[in-house]
């Protein structure tokens, strides 16, 4: 069975681009969140979205943005690229609501390097 | 602020070493744990999770992590560690089930 499938692996970018990135929940799975994870650090929330909706929403600006379509993948897009996104952005999905402490399974993201 | 605390950021163990790593938190209320896993080249993987019950939870590979609710705190053990273990290990906090927040993640080296 495949995994958490994003795409692309590997993206490269200037400053003021914007750039959108894709995510394939496992099948059957219906919850997908997005975090971003810098060098060092560990992964940062950005969006969990579930059936469609947006249910949470982590501490970054309205240039980033996401939306999750009928066949539960989703797309996350960053406006106006600064240095500063440079990151892996990884996406996850989990079999059911947020409420239902379902674990994630995270796939193995889409490193961004912004020039 | 609210975070998730992890205090060494890479600990160096020889093989058959115990392991403890720690994890502390700042969110009050209700709080689901977890331990993540990143072995290199792989993805992110769950370790073991807390969402009640026994403070003491039992993972994969040998793993256990104690929930002490007092402490604010979720260290994670192996009473004997192995060259497969070297990975990057993150403790994570889920808040209201909306959304989970990631310490730094400590780096294990494990010397034969």
């Amino acid at each position: 069975d495949a995994g958490v499938t994003q795409s692309p692996t590997h993206l490269i970018k200037t400053r003021g681009q914007h750039v959108t990135l894709r995510c394939s929940p496992i099948s059957g799975h219906k919850s997908v969140s997005w975090y971003q994870q810098v060098l060092g650090q560990g992964p940062q929330f950005i969006f969990q979205y579930y059936e469609k909706e947006e249910r949470g929403r982590g501490n970054f600006p309205d240039r980033f943005s996401a939306r999750q379509f009928p066949n539960y993948s989703s797309e996350l897009n960053v406006n106006a690229l600064l240095l500063g996104d440079s990151a892996l952005y990884l996406c996850a999905s989990s079999l059911s609501s947020p409420t239902s402490n379902e674990k994630l399974f995270f796939g193995s993201g889409t490193q961004l390097s912004v020039l | 602020a609210q975070s998730v605390s992890q205090h060494n950021h890479h600990v160096i163990l020889s093989e058959a070493a115990s392991l403890e790593l720690g994890c502390n938190y700042s969110y009050g209320g209700t709080v689901n744990l977890f331990w993540y896993v990143q072995y290199p080249g792989q993805h992110l993987q769950l370790l073991l999770k807390y969402f009640s019950g026994d403070p003491l939870v039992k993972g994969i590979k040998g793993f256990e992590a104690e929930f002490i609710k007092s402490k604010f705190s979720f260290n994670l053990r192996k009473p004997s560690v192995h060259w497969s273990d070297a990975a990057e290990y993150f403790c994570a906090v889920s808040i209201n089930n909306n959304d989970m927040r990631f310490g730094a993640g400590t780096r294990l080296t494990v010397k034969p």
